[in-house]
């Protein structure tokens, strides 16, 4: 596709419960990243993907987090018994390898009620 | 810890003169520094990269990159009340597993007409 493509656009979901976020990259680029941005905060590092492998996932918050990128190309990111303060938009963004400049998606706004 | 620095603002500019956007960083081997824009309730979007020290223009924008202090800037000529954005510094830290954009909490910029 021409850009990242993030699906849904917004989620509520109830606390306790799982969720995926899909995040599509832009065509051909080899470097997936997920964070996460808080109101009036920057994008918080989440884990990153060289191809299909983590390449770092230290920013992972706790065991509830996972992310996978099984093919190299669309990534998801599960979050298991969410909690409120799961609350965020979450942003993936993907480059055309490590170390060049990343191109975001629109987000996923996460809300845990 | 990977830390990025910037003054959160707001920094309130009149129309047409240069507003000045500072960054400082915290992890010398750092070699990749971006600035992104990122208007209220969008995605963050790139507008200006810096790979070595010194200048690096852009039409209205200029980077500027000083390693040695641990500094990076973005100076925004004849602003215009569309550049009222928050601007995020990120910087790649690479090496050792630890990649991925660590980004500053922003500033948030004002044009007044």
């Amino acid at each position: 596709g021409a850009g990242v493509s993030q699906t849904p656009s917004n989620k509520v979901t109830e606390k306790g419960k799982y969720v995926e976020l899909r995040c599509d990259p832009i065509s051909g680029h080899t470097a997936l990243y997920w964070y996460r941005q808080s109101l009036g905060q920057g994008p918080e590092f989440l884990i990153y993907f060289q191809g299909t492998g983590a390449a770092d996932d230290s920013g992972l918050p706790n065991d509830r987090f996972f992310a996978v990128r099984p093919e190299g190309s669309v990534s998801t990111l599960k979050i298991q018994r969410t909690e409120r303060g799961d609350s965020a938009v979450y942003l993936c963004a993907s480059s055309n390898r490590g170390g060049q400049q990343a191109f975001f998606g629109q987000g996923t706004r996460l809300t845990v009620v | 810890q990977k830390e990025v620095e910037q003054n959160s603002g707001p920094l309130s500019v009149p129309e047409g003169a240069i507003a000045s956007l500072n960054c400082t960083y915290s992890d010398r081997v750092s070699q990749s520094f971006f600035w992104y824009r990122q208007y209220s309730g969008k995605s963050p979007e790139l507008i200006m990269s810096i790979y070595s020290n010194g200048d690096k223009e852009d039409g209205r924008f200029t980077a500027q990159l000083n390693k040695a202090s641990q500094y990076v800037s973005l100076l925004i000529r004849d602003s215009q009340p569309s550049d009222s954005a928050t601007y995020l510094c990120a910087v790649m830290y690479s090496g050792g597993g630890a990649d991925g954009l660590t980004f500053g909490k922003g500033t948030h910029l004002i044009i007044q007409p």
